[in-house]
């Protein structure tokens, strides 16, 4: 069974401070996903990152998938109360086989 | 109006009873899957399906059954209900474009399920 383990489970700041979340797997990914997740709600996707070393940035989020397609992290900069809420990445492990293998989700509360 | 619903929001219900949990979808997908979320644990997959005759077990399908009524119509059931089945459950639709290897999954909003 493939494990994606997200770091840390949870994180509580301060408004205007910049964060990291990471995303571990001893497994390839053809792919990666992170949604954000909000009480009452299914999780939504932010991002897809496709290529080793890939960066994509989506305002103030940065979305980085690592060189060996094992990891991934996401960061942002001067977090507001609106970023809270719960992260997930997951893993898409085969080509043509579009599965996802979630992570263990990191819970994110900003305050103000 | 949700492209993707479920039915019921909650329910509360007592061990070995029977259940079934509904979800519909107006996105035009053929792919259909069920998910359950624990704290600490992100989502595991039930079951799946990529068309109207086809069903596949996920990693956690002991204890579950799932139907493919239409293409809009994926139900869940839990044969006789089991305290460790109390989770958040979630269905979702997905659609991969031709020639991508990834595709974005759409969610409904979760039913959360209490076995007492």
């Amino acid at each position: 069974t493939q494990l994606l383990e997200q770091s840390p489970q949870f994180l509580s700041i301060q408004e205007g401070e910049n964060l990291t979340v990471y995303c571990n797997s001893s497994s390839v990914f053809s792919s990666l996903q992170w949604y954000r997740q909000e009480p009452g709600e299914g999780p939504v996707l932010l991002v897809t990152v496709v290529t080793g070393g890939e960066v994509k940035k989506l305002k103030r989020l940065t979305f980085q998938f690592g060189d060996a397609r094992k990891d991934s992290s996401l960061h942002i900069t001067a977090a507001q109360p609106g970023d809270t809420g719960l992260y997930l990445c997951a893993g898409v492990s085969n080509f043509g086989n579009e599965k996802l293998t979630f992570g263990t989700g990191t819970r994110l509360t900003i305050i103000p | 109006d949700a492209d993707v619903t479920q039915t019921p929001r909650n329910r509360i219900t007592k061990t070995g009873k029977r259940i079934m949990l509904e979800c519909s979808q107006t996105k035009g997908h053929d792919r259909m899957y069920w998910y359950r979320q624990d704290p600490g644990l992100g989502l595991r997959l039930i079951y799946y399906s990529f068309d109207v005759k086809d069903i596949n077990k996920g990693e956690i399908s002991d204890g579950y059954s799932v139907s493919r009524q239409a293409q809009a119509k994926f139900s869940l059931s839990l044969e006789s209900a089991i305290p460790n089945q109390t989770a958040l459950y979630f269905c979702a639709t997905s659609d991969p474009s031709p020639g991508t290897y990834y595709n974005e999954q759409f969610f409904g909003p979760g039913t959360r399920l209490t076995v007492l």
